[in-house]
């Protein structure tokens, strides 16, 4: 079954405490982002990447880091979490950009105390 | 880019046909123009892309005139289950440049 997958799916932290959430997806696709969705806000991109070891900042990368090693996987990183950082965060994949179809992760919801 | 706008809001009966519009004044040529849906917690799922004209699915229709400033989501015979947040968003296949819609909120009431 093409999907993404996101883990893990809630997690309560606390400030500062570095914590890493995984995205993968098995449909071979180049392109992956992370978005962020707050409370009427809608959905904002945190970093995307357009291939391996290729990434580039969104509308809202500070405090966070993204890799991509490997084209399946691209895991988001929070060196120095804080509350503002509180947030539902989605990982997404397409084959050639964000105007193509994305397929969206099911969501992780962080809390961070 | 595109800035797009949308009802924040719309609400419907069952069985009835919502039309949702996203007004994208700015669009470029190459931008493709995409709706998807999102229940509470979960991840948006894709309804359908076009380009121009009209575009079915088993779903959903996608009407975009000929100046392609705006286009309507068409979802006919609504149920309950359609209950969702719909957002339109405007980018090209490939590259960076996108803009998601802010969401509307559809309710079907019985």
């Amino acid at each position: 079954e093409a999907q993404v997958t996101q883990n893990p799916r809630y997690l309560i932290t606390v400030t500062g405490k570095k914590l890493t959430v995984t995205c993968s997806q098995n449909m071979n696709h180049e392109y992956m982002s992370w978005y962020r969705q707050d409370p009427g806000l809608g959905l904002r991109q945190i970093y995307y990447s357009m291939n391996v070891e290729v990434t580039d900042k969104g509308d809202v990368p500070e405090g966070y880091k993204v890799s991509r090693k490997e084209k399946r996987n691209f895991p988001l990183i929070l060196e120095s979490p804080s509350p503002n950082q509180t947030s539902l965060y989605f990982c997404a994949s397409s084959f050639g950009g964000a105007g193509e179809t994305q397929y969206f992760g099911p969501g992780t919801r962080l809390l961070v105390l | 880019l595109a800035k797009t706008t949308q009802p924040i809001s719309m609400d419907s009966y069952e069985g009835q046909e919502v039309n949702i519009t996203c007004s994208h004044n700015n669009i470029a040529t190459n931008d493709y123009i995409t709706w998807y849906q999102q229940f509470p917690s979960q991840g948006p799922r894709f309804i359908i892309q076009g380009y121009k004209t009209k575009v079915t699915n088993e779903v959903a229709s996608l009407f975009i005139p000929a100046d392609r400033k705006s286009s309507t989501l068409s979802l006919p015979r609504v149920s309950l289950s359609d209950t969702a947040v719909y957002y339109c968003l405007v980018g090209a296949h490939y590259g960076q440049n996108f803009v998601f819609g802010p969401g509307t909120r559809l309710s079907v009431l019985p």
